[in-house]
């Protein structure tokens, strides 16, 4: 499986402002998911990132509020905009593994808004 | 109505007990299926696929009943170590993201 990582891991940020998340992976993947988990729930897709083209954005998320970007086939940076604290989460970034579809996950950043 | 559901439990067994978790899913065009573990404050990590065959590895073994649509998962001579949450995930045909259940939560106790 590909080795994923994920910086920062964790921050606390004041409301308003903006916090970007860059995924790094160690091999070249063509499609890169990001996932937000609220404390105490399951995963909840905000997107699929395909290199050279705009991410796919799943209901209740936007662009404007998630700009997404995938520069090359092991890179990407999810941006939350102007926050507040609903944005508290752990969002995750993952890739395919394999013939199945199954994912593999980053160790996810953990996002405090105060 | 949910994609995957799952009971949350938490189920609390003694060490050496066997446990079993049920998954249902509302998709029947659903095809691949997963377990997962997720440790606290940790990303989930892949436990097994499940395929329709059933599958066994070690201690664990994932069942799919197509008709009945539902995945389990059993835990055998259960360890402290197997204490997590454990997601059931289902990928539908053609899709390429994965749908989450909200997990079981087990505590194995010594």
């Amino acid at each position: 499986s590909a080795v994923i990582s994920q910086k920062p891991s964790r921050d606390i940020c004041q409301r308003g402002t903006s916090l970007t998340i860059q995924c790094q992976v160690d091999s070249q993947v063509t499609m890169m998911f990001w996932y937000r988990q609220q404390p105490g729930q399951s995963l909840t897709l905000i997107a699929t990132a395909n290199q050279g083209s705009e991410a796919t954005y799943e209901s209740g998320f936007v662009i404007d509020k998630f700009p997404i970007s995938r520069p090359n086939l092991t890179f990407s940076t999810l941006t939350v905009s102007n926050m507040s604290p609903e944005d508290s989460s752990i969002y995750l970034c993952s890739v395919e593994g394999g013939i199945s579809y199954e994912q593999y996950f980053g160790p996810g950043t953990r996002l405090t808004v105060t | 109505r949910k994609e995957v559901e799952q009971d949350p439990g938490p189920f609390n067994v003694p060490e050496g007990a066997t446990v079993a978790f049920n998954c249902t899913y509302s998709n029947s065009a659903s095809q691949s299926f997963f377990w997962y573990r997720q440790d606290c404050r940790k990303e989930p990590k892949l436990l097994m696929s499940v395929y329709s065959s059933g599958n066994e590895d070690g201690r664990f073994t994932a069942q799919l009943n197509r008709a009945s649509q539902y995945i389990s998962l059993l835990i055998r001579d259960s360890k402290l170590s197997d204490s997590a949450t454990y997601l059931c995930v289902v990928i539908q045909t053609g899709a390429n993201n994965l749908f989450f259940g909200t997990g079981t939560r087990l505590t194995v106790i010594p």
